[in-house]
């Protein structure tokens, strides 16, 4: 059984950091393409970043470009976002999701969720 | 960017209601197109992905249909634990989106 545990979030002022993890289990971790998406309170899903599970290119959505940084410890069976210079507006629930191939594009991108960890940015 | 209009944001229905979400890319997505179910307090779920292939384990009432830039999500006799909000996503290219997002509530 695939399973996903965030963790890593906490309150912190604007302009600090914070850095997530996500440990997974049940699956050939190396192989995946792993991505995060954050749910901001009351609001809908958006993508933040990825990383395929082939040469881990790496991919990032426009508000976070510059600022956060997505990679993974194969022999941790592990994904981060180094996540600086935050936001008030990075307020959100940051969910870890498995890809269903070695690609993020093409292949359903998120097959399996965790339960997501809080960051909340707020002075 | 593609972005992805989903229609209703809303929508009312009764147990055993046949209902129908759209998702319209705003270029082709081919057949890129996966379908999310997300209850509160819970992590999204996928339903259907490349457009119109069910996953596994998720029930036969949940059909899709589309290619290109228009895209159909449709519940065939709900059930009440089929209340929930639906999220389109394209996976054609980075930027990944999704749409806006379409919550189902009982009538």
């Amino acid at each position: 059984e695939v399973q996903l545990l965030e963790s890593g979030g906490g309150l912190v002022q604007p302009g600090g950091s914070l850095r997530l993890s996500c440990v997974a289990s049940g699956f050939s971790f190396r192989i995946y393409a792993m991505s995060w998406v954050r749910q901001a309170p009351g609001k809908g899903l958006e993508w933040v970043s990825s990383i395929n599970g082939d040469d881990y290119s790496t991919f990032y959505a426009d508000s976070v470009r510059g600022r956060f940084t997505i990679s993974r410890d194969n022999s941790k069976k592990t994904l981060y976002l180094q996540m600086n210079s935050l936001r008030i507006e990075d307020t959100a629930l940051y969910y870890c999701a498995k890809s269903a191939g070695r690609v993020v594009t093409t292949t359903p991108p998120f097959d399996s969720w965790g339960q997501g960890t809080l960051a909340a940015v707020s002075s | 960017d593609i972005q992805l209009t989903q229609s209703p944001s809303s929508l009312y229905a009764s147990v055993r209601d046949t209902v129908t979400i759209t998702c319209r890319a705003s270029q082709n997505s081919v057949s890129y197109l996966n379908w999310y179910q997300q209850k509160p307090g819970k992590a999204p779920k996928l339903l259907i992905y490349g457009a119109t292939h069910l996953q596994s384990g998720v029930p036969s009432r949940f059909s899709a249909s589309g290619s290109g830039t228009d895209f159909t999500l449709t519940i065939t006799s709900l059930e009440p634990e089929d209340f929930a909000t639906y999220y389109c996503q394209q996976s054609y290219q980075t930027p990944l989106t999704f749409g806006g997002g379409t919550r189902l509530q009982i009538k």
